[in-house]
């Protein structure tokens, strides 16, 4: 089994439509992010957390909310969405106390709005 | 505000060397580092360099110069399973704890 583990992978919705986009992990991290991938822009952070209780917005946080609901999973919403949400979105976790930079990503979400 | 630049493609035969640069825009940050992701897969870790100089992993190196905000990772040795994109992220020194990612740069391996 994956450490991080996103569901669903794959989503189609219609605009306006609420959609959460879950992320589990076995990693025992503290830290969790969820970021957003266009085409030609990289990832861009939507939310992170370094704790059940630390909810923080990144660079791209409007449209999106999200909850943290134990140290294991991270949960993102969209409470309505439109189309240019369409986009893949990745779930990370990290244990920053290492002090390597590294974040572990989850398979992704590929959601579609219409 | 703060970015990474980084070519959007390179393309190069097996078994030769390819150098990724990347440039930061700021005043300071803590280290940078390199992930490779596979046709929208997970991104997954290379190297992180912490201190200026060379860090070495097997074919993949990556470099960092803090005067010049500037870095690269460089692949030798290509192979067609390189062929990937790859991303520079730092962590501002403003925002400890996040990382800001460049735009990814499209390896392209041909026999």
């Amino acid at each position: 089994d994956a450490d991080v583990t996103q569901t669903p992978r794959n989503r189609i919705t219609k605009t306006g439509k609420r959609i959460m986009l879950e992320c589990s992990q076995t990693k025992g991290h503290d830290r969790m992010y969820w970021y957003r991938q266009d085409p030609g822009l990289g990832l861009r952070l939507i939310y992170y957390s370094f704790d059940v209780k630390d909810i923080n917005k990144g660079e791209i946080s409007d449209g999106y909310s999200v909850s943290r609901q134990a140290q294991a999973k991270f949960s993102l919403s969209l409470e309505s969405a439109i189309p240019n949400q369409t986009a893949l979105y990745f779930c990370a976790t990290s244990d920053w106390d290492r002090g390597d930079g590294e974040l572990f990503f989850g398979e992704g979400s590929r959601l579609t709005v219409l | 505000g703060q970015s990474l630049e980084q070519p959007s493609e390179v393309t190069a035969v097996e078994g030769a060397i390819v150098q990724i640069n990347c440039t930061y825009q700021t005043s300071g940050f803590y280290g940078l580092s390199w992930y490779q992701q596979h046709d929208g897969g997970a991104p997954t870790f290379l190297s992180y360099n912490g201190l200026d100089g060379l860090e070495e992993t097997g074919r993949f190196s990556s470099f960092l110069s803090r005067s010049d905000s500037y870095g690269y990772l460089l692949l030798q040795e290509l192979q067609m399973k390189d062929s990937a994109s790859y991303f520079c992220a730092v962590s501002p020194r403003d925002s400890w704890g996040k990382l800001q990612f460049g735009a990814g740069t499209q390896v392209v391996v041909t026999p």
